[in-house]
């Protein structure tokens, strides 16, 4: 398709269960982010990848959490021994970064229940 | 991780009045952009402002980059019931290249007939 694709839409598994999310960016686009929205939140921003660069880290809210960019375009967010905070929508997004100032395009998210 | 304010959290209004919503920030930003987001959906691009005292529109939509670089305003006017949905302002700042945004927590938008 044309847009940010996410998968799966929904997920639910047990506390301590180890999950992944997948991201296809929108072909082309070369930077790619994954943010966090809980339940009437806003978005807080957990990782960015850009072409080979090094990715800013910098949001991930703990080691449980790491994300893999293969190729430069797929993303996968995974989430190791789950616990209930971590419930919330896991939106991606994507962005040609030929310059800077690009706007980002958004998934529809994948939402994660920890039961 | 670090938000914006944004003013009003909520709002009720009826078919055919004008909106109004603003975001602030302790940090300057050298790009605001404006998103809606509804239900069960990614947030969807409304409006991009890229200079300092930029007033752009895109329909029933305006939205102005602060000339001080640490507030936006967004305007709907002549507001519809599709326009229900929750607003996102959202500002990147000078030490990022095409890196992270910064989110306001959000207004949420309810029309009325």
């Amino acid at each position: 398709g044309a847009g940010v694709s996410q998968s799966p839409s929904n997920k639910v598994t047990e506390k301590g269960k180890d999950v992944e999310l997948r991201c296809d960016p929108i072909s082309g686009h070369t930077a790619l982010y994954w943010y966090r929205q809980s339940l009437g939140q806003g978005l807080e921003f957990l990782i960015y990848f850009q072409g080979n660069s090094a990715p800013d880290k910098s949001g991930l809210p703990s080691d449980r959490f790491s994300a893999e960019r293969t190729g430069g375009s797929v993303s996968t967010l995974t989430i190791q021994r789950t616990q209930q905070e971590d419930s919330a929508v896991y939106l991606c997004a994507s962005t040609f970064a030929g310059t800077v100032n690009q706007p980002q395009h958004f998934g529809d998210g994948t939402r994660l229940s920890i039961l | 991780g670090q938000q914006l304010n944004q003013s009003p959290q909520s709002m009720f209004i009826q078919e055919g009045e004008d909106v109004s919503m603003n975001c602030t920030s302790s940090s300057i930003f050298n790009t605001w952009l404006w998103y809606k987001q509804d239900p069960g959906e990614g947030p969807v691009l409304l409006i991009a402002l890229y200079k300092a005292g930029e007033l752009t529109s895109n329909g029933r939509l305006t939205a102005q980059f602060g000339i001080t670089r640490k507030d936006s305003f967004l305007n709907i006017s002549a507001s519809i019931p599709s326009d229900v949905g929750i607003y996102f302002c959202a500002g990147r700042d000078f030490t990022g290249t095409a890196s992270k945004l910064t989110f306001g927590t959000g207004t949420r938008l309810q029309v009325t007939l």
